[in-house]
């Protein structure tokens, strides 16, 4: 059973636009959720996180927004950028400190 | 950058054939892990370590063993591969104090013939 949710396995946006990449989860206990970003013949790359007590943390043009009662977390990008496109990856950290990854969403930027 | 290499980055092998996948960091993260990415599936925890000689089991350890000696090193050992594991590999480490960051190697493609 997938704990980790990624429903949308692919999304294409145009540059300059904002780019949004949903996840859902299933485990209530989960504390901690992280996006990693990889790209074609690389390992996956760290690029944000937010722990279970916020709703909300931004770094530059990347923001995740947690909301626990839906369990549910997103990606925003803005603006998106042609060097963002990969797959993401949501992962949620359980309580044995070991990750959950979703399946990926591949995010298509064109110019 | 974690400084994780993972060899050999490809191999192609028969059934039933045994193949070991090594994991070097530089980094001495006290945890190291391997994962499988599959499609549909994405992400996968096969085993993970916790310090030398201390190894437990993912979702996915079924086929599956490791060892791990030295701090650096984490090896995963198919014992007689199968076209089901045919998969690329990811070696991946964090640090004392596990914040859920995980630093991954460029992974290992294996294809089971």
């Amino acid at each position: 059973d997938q704990q980790v949710k990624q429903n949308s396995p692919s999304l294409s946006v145009q540059e300059g636009r904002i780019s949004i990449l949903n996840c859902d989860y299933t485990n209530s206990m989960f504390d901690y959720f992280l996006w990693y970003k990889k790209y074609p013949a690389e390992g996956p790359t760290f690029l944000i996180s937010i722990s279970s007590i916020k709703d909300k943390n931004e770094d530059g043009r990347f923001t995740v927004f947690l909301n626990k009662s839906a369990k549910h977390l997103s990606l925003h990008i803005v603006p998106s950028q042609p060097g963002d496109s990969a797959v993401y990856f949501c992962a949620a950290r359980d309580n044995t400190d070991k990750l959950i990854f979703g399946t990926g969403t591949r995010l298509q930027v064109f110019p | 950058d974690a400084g994780i290499t993972q060899s050999p980055r490809h191999k192609v092998t028969e059934t039933g054939t045994p193949v070991t996948l090594r994991c070097h960091q530089t980094e001495n993260h006290r945890y190291m892990y391997w994962y499988r990415q599959d499609p549909g599936h994405g992400l996968r925890l096969i085993h993970y370590s916790y310090g030398v000689k201390d190894t437990d089991k993912g979702e996915v350890s079924d086929g599956y063993s490791v060892s791990r000696s030295k701090t650096e090193d984490f090896l995963l050992t198919l014992e007689s591969a199968t076209s089901s594991q045919t998969s690329v590999y990811f070696c991946a480490t964090s640090g004392e104090i596990f914040t859920g960051e995980l630093f991954f190697g460029e992974g290992s493609r294996l294809t089971v013939l």
